[in-house]
């Protein structure tokens, strides 16, 4: 079966522009997280969805951050403007259930974004 | 609020080794926890979970046991090899529809030949 699918995986953008990175959960999970890493403050939930709706976006670091679930087989996590101490990998992970059902939460390989 | 405290990194071992890396929680009622496992340039991956006390998960010789008592859940390996390099992250999710996965913030695993 295929796992979450992120795209870009890479993606090197100018200070100003916008970037949108793009997630496909796993076939039937109606659970859809997305995760900013970075070596400062480590893995951050930035907001999660359930059954499509934003359940929990209190992670989303400020007005220029966006994500959007338009059915249950897509998500976008939209920034604009982006500013260099964006740069981070970005996760999107996908369960079925609830966040705290227990059940396991499958992430992507990441999208790995510089902004310079 | 939740949260999970394991130990700093970088752990430095040498092939067949014994691995422990240190996890303690803090949550109300009775969270699930895991350890999830992520390689150089790779996501993260489930390596094991419990979601009730006493219960051991267990996965490619990795084991860890969920301790109420002392709030743990440390992850031990009798023989680490060197394709066990990596970052361990701890990560408990508490009860409730809205609760979150929450991490730790990762143990380097180096293991030297």
């Amino acid at each position: 079966d295929a796992g979450v699918i992120q795209s870009p995986r890479h993606e090197v953008t100018e200070m100003g522009q916008e970037v949108t990175l793009r997630c496909k959960p796993i076939s039937g999970h109606n659970s859809l997280f997305w995760y900013r890493q970075t070596m400062m403050r480590g893995l951050e939930l930035l907001i999660y969805f359930n059954n499509n709706v934003p359940i929990d976006d209190s992670g989303m670091p400020e007005d220029r951050f966006s994500a959007k679930m338009p059915n249950a087989s897509f998500s976008t996590l939209k920034i604009q403007p982006s500013e260099p101490r964006d740069s981070a990998v970005y996760f999107c992970a996908s369960s079925h259930g609830t966040a705290g059902s227990g059940n396991t939460i499958y992430f992507g390989e990441g999208s790995w974004l510089t902004v310079v | 609020g939740d949260s999970v405290t394991q130990m700093e990194g970088p752990v430095t071992l040498s092939e067949e080794a014994f691995l422990t890396i240190n996890c303690t929680y803090t949550a109300t009622g009775y969270p699930s926890l895991f350890w999830y496992v992520q390689y150089p340039g790779e996501g993260l991956q489930l390596l094991l979970k419990a979601t009730k006390a006493d219960d051991k998960g267990s996965n490619k010789g990795f084991e860890a046991t969920y301790r109420k008592e002392t709030t743990s859940f440390h992850l031990e390996k009798g023989s680490v090899q060197v394709s066990d390099s990596a970052v361990y992250f701890c990560a408990l999710t508490g009860r409730g529809a809205t609760n979150k996965l929450i991490f730790g913030t990762g143990t380097l695993l180096a293991v030297q030949p």
